[in-house]
């Protein structure tokens, strides 16, 4: 079936660096999308989302970008923080069909001194 | 403050013995889920519901059942049927089927 495909790499990147999270989706369908973090032993806590009507939306320190020619969703983290340290997941769905959420198996970021 | 809750966070189960996982909402919201969580892998959605005493299989329903008689409870009944129960299982609620999910904290079944 469809998937959104995130294996769990760990990056690692140094505090004050920028991030930048990576998933790939297969569900051409797919009109919205979300990224969640999740803290060890909590659960995921909404990021940020964006529709596919747009190719990016920033909150704060966080910017989403989707590319909807090669289904590709990014997560860009500005002057990472030790706090933001969590496992990353992006989550699709398409809207049309009311159909559930499906998420990547998430990206670890650990942020180093 | 609106949430979710989950209770146990923690729980021990012996082989054979049925367990039920809490989850209360007091955020108004109409649908519910419960999702199961396996290291290095994205959630599993067991089931869902979209309103009261309504609900839906999700992709890994075998070995578990829920009850929704309520708007803000969604319990999650892990049965002796399920052959691999050690995991992390979150619930979740929306608005609608569309909206995005707020989560619980997670409750970690271990099955001795």
């Amino acid at each position: 079936g469809e998937s959104v495909g995130l294996h769990l790499p760990t990056l690692s990147v140094q505090e004050g660096d920028n991030s930048i999270i990576n998933c790939a989706y297969s569900n051409s369908a797919s009109d919205y999308f979300i990224w969640y973090k999740q803290e060890s032993g909590k659960g995921p806590q909404f990021i940020i989302d964006i529709r596919s009507n747009m190719d990016k939306r920033q909150g704060q320190r966080v910017t989403v970008l989707l590319n909807k020619t090669v289904k590709h969703l990014s997560l860009q983290i500005a002057a990472t923080q030790p706090g933001d340290s969590a496992v990353y997941f992006c989550a699709e769905r398409d809207t049309g069909t009311a159909s559930k959420l499906t998420f990547g198996t998430g990206t670890r970021l650990q942020v180093t001194l | 403050d609106g949430g979710i809750t989950q209770s146990p966070k923690y729980l021990f189960r012996k082989e054979g013995q049925n367990v039920t996982l809490s989850c209360e909402q007091n955020l108004n919201h109409d649908a519910m889920y419960w999702y199961r969580q396996d290291p290095g892998q994205g959630l599993r959605l067991i089931y869902y519901s979209q309103i009261v005493n309504d609900f839906q299989k999700g992709d890994i329903a075998e070995g578990y059942s829920v009850s929704r008689e309520k708007k803000e409870s969604f319990p999650l009944t892990v049965t002796s049927a399920q052959k691999n129960p050690t995991a992390f299982y979150l619930c979740a609620s929306s608005r609608g089927l569309t909206g995005e999910l707020f989560f619980g904290e997670g409750s970690r079944l271990t099955v001795l």
